[in-house]
This record gives structure tokens, sequence and C-alpha cells, in this order.
């Protein structure tokens, strides 16, 4: 699976777009792109994925440039109960593969 | 209804103890992970099973065996406990088509003292 790499933390204030940002220059053809996160002490949580086109669902928004080498997760109206570590991940399609978990980004989300 | 379940939440034993976490999913999902996550909270994962059969092990040691008695369960078996083992254990599970997601439960947060 090819490697992400994301800041390790990022401020949001309360109600404003959260952009996070996720660098994945070497990911191949059949890779997608995954968002989980991970609220304190809880088991981590689906966001979103995509393969090429921008994807949108009922907590975020997932824009993957063009040459697939980067991609941002926009939380449009972030909340206090989004504070959370975002981990981007990439992995080739089957739900039977592996995710690789790296250190993620810690947002937190400020009043 | 919680979709993946373990238990117990919390788990305290001292080394050289044998112990089990059990994990059940209710989602009708094939395939089941076990998950570990440190004290520097790096999630790796440990095992897999589809349909009942081991297909991802990661380099664990032998004193943890996963048994999974149908598609719906998954339990980690733990030997001989060591201080290393302390840590949060996540079970998870997916359904094997491509591009889903995976749906974790809530932890077990293993301490050996």
């Amino acid at each position: 699976d090819a490697k992400t790499t994301q800041p390790p933390s990022m401020d949001c204030a309360e109600g404003r777009a959260a952009n996070l940002p996720c660098n994945h220059s070497t990911i191949s053809g059949n890779e997608y792109v995954y968002w989980y996160r991970q609220i304190h002490s809880q088991g981590p949580q689906y966001i979103i994925h995509g393969l090429k086109n921008n994807e949108t669902n009922e907590m975020a928004s997932l824009i993957i440039t063009e040459d697939r080498k980067s991609s941002t997760l926009i939380l449009p109206h972030a909340t206090l109960r989004d504070t959370a570590v975002y981990y981007c991940i990439v992995r080739a399609g089957g739900g039977a593969q592996k995710l690789v978990f790296g250190q993620g980004t810690r947002l937190t989300i400020n009043p | 209804d919680t979709a993946v379940s373990q238990t117990p939440k919390y788990l305290v034993t001292q080394m050289g103890n044998d112990k089990s976490i059990k994990c059940e999913q209710n989602l009708g999902h094939d395939t089941m992970y076990w998950y570990k996550q440190d004290s520097k909270k790096f999630l790796k994962i440990m095992f897999s099973y589809n349909n009942k059969e081991l297909i991802i092990n990661e380099t664990v040691p032998n004193r943890f065996s996963p048994k999974s008695p149908d598609k719906a369960h998954l339990n980690l078996h733990i030997n001989s406990l060591e201080l290393g083992d302390s840590a949060v254990y996540f079970c998870a599970s997916s359904q094997g088509h491509p591009n889903t997601e995976a749906f974790f439960g809530q932890g077990t947060r293993l301490t050996v003292v």
C-alpha cells in the first residue's frame, strides 16, 4: 500500500470548514483514498473514500487532485464533536484488504 | 444495536495469564479483523479472517491465536501475557466486496501488570 503524509496537527474554529490535506505521491492506479477518524477512546470511524472523482456524503467531501498525488478532506461546518485524529489511507480495492494507518492529523476544533 | 461489539471493554491481568477477547458483528459481513493500538497510538493490523479462514497474519507472536467459530465472531486468545501486550485491541468487520468500508468496535483496553 502507498504511503501517505499528513500534517501532525491542525486547528479550526467551530463553524468553519476544516480542510485536511494528505499527500500520496506513490499511489497506484488501482488504489483508493480512504479517510477514517478516531475520536478519543473510540474505534476508528469511516468517513469517505474515492478513486479519482471528488466525493461527498453527509459527513464530508473528498477532493482528489487530477494527478491523484494528493487529496483534501473537507468538513464543511466543523463542530466540537469533530475533534479527532483523522487518518488518510491508500489501499487497493477489495473489502478484505488491510488498512495501514499512519500517524494521522490531530484536528482540534476550537469554540 | 451495536454493529461490532467487543467484550470486555477493560481487562487488567497479571503477566503469564491467559485471556480472551470476544468480538461479534451483526452486519452480515464476511471479513473480520483484529487491530492493535499501542501506547504511541499506532494502529496496526494483526489478523484478518474471511469466511472463517485466516487470510492475514502480520507476524504476530504465536501466543496470539484468533478463532472464528462463524462469520459473525472473531475471538482473540492470548497466552502467557507479557507487559508489552498492554494496548487497546480493536475488532473490525467489512464485506468482502471491492471498495467497502470497515466498521470498528469500541476497543478492549488490556493492561498487563
